[in-house]
């Protein structure tokens, strides 16, 4: 079976500072895909990001960068210098035939 | 622009009043989803389409039910809303059964059982 854990609720920061959002996967497949979803109060899910698991290139775009790392089951999510608009909830993904979520982070960025 | 769309927004339906929502695609896509997102958790698949073949999960309640009489659309259907299906519903499409394939949101229906 597969199981996403973001292990962090909430997280607030001040206006600039960093925010690293965790994300732990489980699966028996070789090969997947794992994505990131962001969820303003609007309700959408925005995609942000899919990485298949023969790709560990970390990626960067604009402030948001990823870490995937397959030897621990990681694909954690950065946003450097985070503004008041990034406030939102973030999901972590794994994908075969659906989207598998985790329970999703609150990021509260602060003026 | 190519969209998901999802009619109406907000939804307000009595007690065991029969509801439908709405949602069409213009990205001509095989599968279509329904979720379910209660409040302060994950969106949880309820039923999908890849073209006209349904498939329920395996917990969705028997109140639910969808109809996909084209590609575009797809309709979900609460026969008889309870408080507790008060929630968003949200529809996707995908191209694809494939995992790499992105699944495209809509905005969401917001529901209010009264």
């Amino acid at each position: 079976a597969q199981k996403v854990t973001q292990a962090q609720t909430e997280i607030s920061v001040v206006e600039k500072e960093d925010v690293t959002l965790d994300c732990v996967y489980e699966t028996r497949d070789t090969t997947y895909y794992l994505f990131w979803y962001k969820q303003p109060p609007s309700g959408e899910l925005v995609f942000l990001i899919r990485r298949n698991s023969f790709d560990e290139q970390n990626e960067i775009s604009g402030r948001y960068s990823w870490n995937f790392q397959k030897s621990t089951s990681s694909f954690n999510f950065t946003i450097t210098a985070s503004q008041v608009v990034d406030s939102a909830v973030y999901f972590c993904a794994l994908n075969d035939y659906k989207l598998s979520f985790g329970a999703g982070t609150t990021v509260t960025v602060r003026a | 622009d190519a969209m998901v769309i999802q009619n109406p927004r907000y939804q307000v339906t009595q007690f065991g009043k029969p509801v439908t929502l709405s949602c069409s695609q213009t990205l001509n896509h095989n599968v279509m989803y329904w979720y379910q997102q209660k409040s302060s958790q994950a969106p949880k698949l309820l039923f999908h389409y890849y073209d006209k073949d349904f498939n329920n999960e395996a917990d969705t309640p028997d109140n639910f039910q969808s109809r996909r009489p084209n590609t575009s659309f797809c309709f979900l259907d609460i026969r008889s809303p309870g408080l507790g299906d008060a929630a968003m519903y949200l529809c996707a499409s995908a191209q694809n059964f494939s995992g790499r394939g992105e699944q495209f949101f809509g905005p969401g229906t917001r529901l209010t059982v009264l």
